[in-house]
């Protein structure tokens, strides 16, 4: 399967806890966004890479949240001291960008997340 | 205001309808502009793009209109398979990579 992948697909983690999600994008790809879904809610920008540097971030997403894409590969997202509402689905997307932006997006399954 | 906004529905319509939904955006500078399908649990998967001309795809037709702002996509001839959630996407502009996502419109389409 050359997709988007995602791991775990599912973490239950008390309040308080830190959890790491890990992304790994299709290959040829060399840019990697960060997204979060709740029910009923469309995706919710997060923050994207082009190759190992980070562009942007969401001015939504609190100092608790950090994301790294070390050798312009894989992706991980940390949150610190999880709340109850970072609860959502996380999910990761890839695309290969010439000379501009808005080309297609490849999403992986996504990791759902549960704070307790 | 939201930067993208959607009727969330749920649109219920037999099959064979025509079926339209509509999409405003807020930043008038935005430059590319998408449909994505996103089946329930699923991840979004483009459906197709949309450009200032208007553009087909089989049953599904999107149309852009800058001036208003406004994104529509009419979907001919509703098949149950077409039962999902339908994301209006923008992408903004100057340097942002962000894409700003609509809170998606559900289809549910019925025998």
């Amino acid at each position: 399967d050359t997709g988007v992948s995602q791991d775990p697909r599912h973490k239950i983690t008390k309040r308080g806890q830190n959890v790491t999600f890990r992304c790994d994008p299709i290959s040829e790809h060399n840019r990697l966004y960060w997204y979060r879904q709740t029910l009923g809610q469309g995706p919710e920008f997060l923050t994207y890479f082009q190759n190992e540097a980070q562009l942007e971030k969401s001015r939504l997403l609190s100092d608790r949240f950090s994301a790294e894409r070390p050798k312009g590969s894989f992706s991980t997202l940390e949150i610190q001291r999880t709340e109850q509402g970072d609860s959502a689905m996380y999910l990761c997307a890839s695309s290969f960008s010439g000379t501009g932006f808005g080309e297609k997006l490849f999403f992986g399954s996504g990791t759902q997340l549960s704070v307790l | 205001r939201k930067e993208v906004e959607q009727d969330p529905g749920p649109f219920n319509v037999p099959e064979g309808a025509t079926v339209a939904f509509n999409c405003t955006y807020s930043n008038s500078a935005s430059q590319s502009f998408f449909w994505y399908r996103q089946d329930c649990r699923k991840e979004p998967k483009l459906l197709m793009s949309v450009y200032s001309s208007g553009n087909e795809d089989g049953r599904f037709t999107a149309q852009l209109n800058r001036a208003s702002q406004y994104i529509s996509l009419l979907i001919r001839d509703s098949k149950l398979s077409d039962s999902a959630t339908y994301l209006c996407v923008v992408w903004g502009s100057g340097n942002t990579g962000k894409l700003i996502f609509g809170q998606g419109t559900t289809l549910q389409v019925k025998p």
